[in-house]
């Protein structure tokens, strides 16, 4: 059982450049989310998705975009990598209803740098 | 709104004492807390969670943590620190619309 994969793991991008960071689960949650961490501090939300098709931003989306065509993949799109967008990416996803709490499983993580 | 404060950033304790990460909530309604841990290069994984079903909540490793409503923390412990416990540690709140809001971390260091 793989849980939630990220790939790549590393990635280095020149400003302005476009990329799609993958996620995907293997455990048939239908929540999931994409965080992006800076040094020094928690993890802010950009997206999350409550099934396939539902989307919606979090508090950090500007520059990213996201969709969800099936269960299993919530892919992070940079459109016009900045320098601001330097950070280490997770994605997430969790079970449950909407008002569960139920823990969010998260992936490694993709460590991206804009130069 | 619901926030987590951490108030320490870095934690050294020595291998075999007592460990205290302190996390205080702000919530207007009974919250779910969790504390996650990040190892180097590694994703969060879930210590222990509180639902208001008890309030010591025993987590993985060792670890536990107090929910105290009057004193608004969550305090995470274990008895005994082992080398492999050095890791960056997150009090984590759950808002109402189902979205987890992190606390800015702990780094706790371990020493032989």
């Amino acid at each position: 059982n793989a849980g939630v994969t990220q790939t790549p793991k590393f990635r280095i991008l020149k400003i302005g450049q476009s990329m799609t960071l993958q996620c995907t689960q293997d455990m048939n949650h239908n929540y999931m989310y994409w965080y992006r961490q800076d040094p020094g501090m928690g993890l802010k939300l950009i997206y999350y998705s409550v099934g396939a098709g539902i989307t919606d931003k979090g508090e950090v989306p500007n520059g990213y975009n996201v969709s969800r065509s099936t269960t299993e993949d919530f892919p992070l799109r940079l459109e016009l990598a900045a320098p601001s967008q330097t950070s280490v990416y997770f994605c997430a996803s969790r079970t449950g209803r909407p008002t569960s709490n139920q823990p969010q499983h998260f992936g490694d993580g993709t460590r991206l740098s804009i130069l | 709104a619901q926030s987590v404060t951490q108030l320490d950033s870095h934690v050294s304790v020595s291998e075999g004492t007592p460990v205290l990460l302190r996390c205080n909530y702000s919530s207007s309604y009974s919250p779910s807390l969790f504390w996650y841990v990040q190892h180097p290069n590694k994703g969060l994984q879930l210590l222990l969670k509180y639902t208001s079903a008890a309030t010591l909540v025993k987590g993985i490793n060792g670890f536990e943590a107090e929910f105290k409503k009057s004193e608004t923390s969550f305090h995470l412990t274990k008895p005994s620190a082992h080398m492999s416990d050095a890791a960056e540690y997150f009090c984590v709140v759950l808002t109402g619309f189902q979205k987890l809001v992190f606390g800015t971390g702990t780094r706790l260091l371990v020493s032989p």
